[in-house]
């Protein structure tokens, strides 16, 4: 089945504790995506990738940090979370071209404390 | 700037009424416009999308959008609503590069019977 997996679904942590959340994608997407979903402002992009080893800054890019080694995953690294960062996440990929839609994840709900 | 205004927060309808939701986009280009639908804990899932052609687009579930290019809209339809179609729904505008996207902040519906 044609899917975007991330991992984990739920997390609640602590202040300034290292945390990944992992993307992956079986669809050989080029394109990839994380975006935060907060009330009242729907989705603001965090980081993009057009392919392996080319990442971009969305619109909120701080606090945040992208790799893209493997063409299938796209893991987002808090290194130092704040309470700011609490939020749902979701992970998103497409093919290449202009008018391809983007798969989500089923998100990850974050807390900080 | 690019952006996307979905006017309405939330809505109420009763089942079996009909439903618009609105979106207003501000694009210099063509652009090409999504519809989006987020059930409670799940991921996001096309409705339909437009990008030339029949200003009139059919997407799944039995809804519909209608692409209105003097009035910067892209309205979401449908004519008699299930209890299953409460959800958020989100209108996007593609942006220029890397199949990336702007959202608008939602629309929640709720249905009541």
């Amino acid at each position: 089945e044609a899917q975007v997996t991330q991992n984990p679904r739920y997390l609640i942590t602590v202040t300034g504790k290292k945390l990944t959340v992992t993307c992956s994608q079986n669809m050989n997407h080029e394109y990839m995506s994380w975006y935060r979903q907060d009330p009242g402002l729907g989705l603001r992009q965090i980081y993009y990738s057009m392919n392996v080893e080319v990442t971009d800054k969305g619109d909120v890019p701080e606090g945040y940090k992208v790799s893209r080694k493997e063409k299938r995953n796209f893991p987002l690294i808090l290194e130092s979370p704040s309470p700011n960062q609490t939020s749902l996440y979701f992970c998103a990929s497409s093919p290449r071209g202009r008018h391809t839609e983007a798969f989500f994840g089923q998100g990850t709900r974050l807390t900080v404390v | 700037a690019q952006s996307v205004t979905q006017p309405d927060i939330h809505i109420t309808v009763s089942e079996g009424a009909s439903l618009e939701l609105r979106c207003n986009y501000s694009y210099g280009a063509t652009p090409y416009l999504f519809w989006y639908v987020q059930s409670p804990g799940q991921g996001l899932q096309l409705l339909l999308k437009y990008f030339s052609g029949d200003t009139l687009v059919q997407g799944i579930k039995g809804f519909e959008a209608e692409f209105k290019r003097s009035q910067s809209s892209f309205n979401l339809r449908k004519p008699s609503v299930h209890w299953s179609d409460a959800a958020e729904y989100f209108c996007a505008v593609g942006r220029n590069t890397g199949n990336q996207f702007y959202f608008g902040t939602g629309t929640s519906l709720t249905v009541i019977p």
